[in-house]
């Protein structure tokens, strides 16, 4: 079945230590890759997206992911996590569509940062 | 800020009401997409509408409808509302129809809670 998979519900890291969350996907085709995160009470913003090319993309606020199509893994990587980090992180894919386009996310992963 | 705006943001409503969740786009994206995120459910795919016509539809309850109006803004309309309805709904847009390459922007979402 078609899905997308964050293994890890929380995750807590110490601030200035660095970070991986992990998402796997399963489709037949490679999908398009993002990652959202989600402050408390806010919106979904994007931090990255990978559509083909290099699979090493880099977004906003320091944060970089890796595209493995033989592990069919997109995992988000930081190198030095900061307080204000701490959100909830989801992992999206867009499945090729003949017609229309959605996302589907993964059941997010949220982030606490200990100082 | 996103630049796709959502009214109201908070909506408190009796079962078995009616509620219409308004929706207006980023400047120049023809494509508006509604989500909803609850505990036990994650975030779901609703339905998405281009430039007035629908285009892909997800796990839309037939007590739901939705329309994008030629200005682009769109509205989702929820009836004979139940407990479980309770939950986030966010809007998001695009440039695009289709294919997936396409990022999606959201917005800061309406939070519904049916008593």
């Amino acid at each position: 079945a078609q899905s997308v998979t964050q293994p890890d519900i929380h995750i807590t890291v110490s601030e200035g230590a660095s970070l991986e969350l992990r998402c796997n996907y399963s489709y037949g085709a490679t999908p398009y890759l993002f990652w959202y995160v989600q402050s408390p009470g806010q919106g979904l913003q994007l931090l990255l997206k990978y559509f083909s090319g290099d699979t090493l993309v880099q977004g906003i606020k320091g944060f970089e992911a890796e595209f493995k199509r033989s592990q069919s893994s997109f995992n988000l990587r930081k190198p030095s996590v900061h307080w204000s980090d701490a959100a909830e992180y989801f992992c999206a894919v867009a499945p090729i569509m003949e017609y229309g386009n959605k996302l589907v996310f993964g059941a997010g992963t949220i982030l606490r940062v200990k100082s | 800020d996103s630049g796709v705006t959502q009214t109201p943001k908070h909506l408190i409503t009796a079962t078995g009401q009616r509620v219409t969740l308004r929706c207006s786009p980023r400047s120049g994206d023809l494509s508006v997409y509604w989500y909803q995120q609850s505990l036990d459910q994650g975030l779901q795919f609703l339905i998405q509408y281009y430039n007035g016509e629908e285009r892909a539809k997800g796990n839309i309850l037939e007590r739901f409808s939705a329309q994008q109006f030629p200005d682009l803004h769109s509205e989702l309309n929820l009836s004979s509302l139940e407990l479980g309805d309770s939950a986030l709904y966010f809007c998001a847009s695009s440039v695009e129809q289709g294919g997936g390459a396409y990022e999606q922007y959201f917005g800061p979402g309406t939070r519904l809670t049916v008593t």
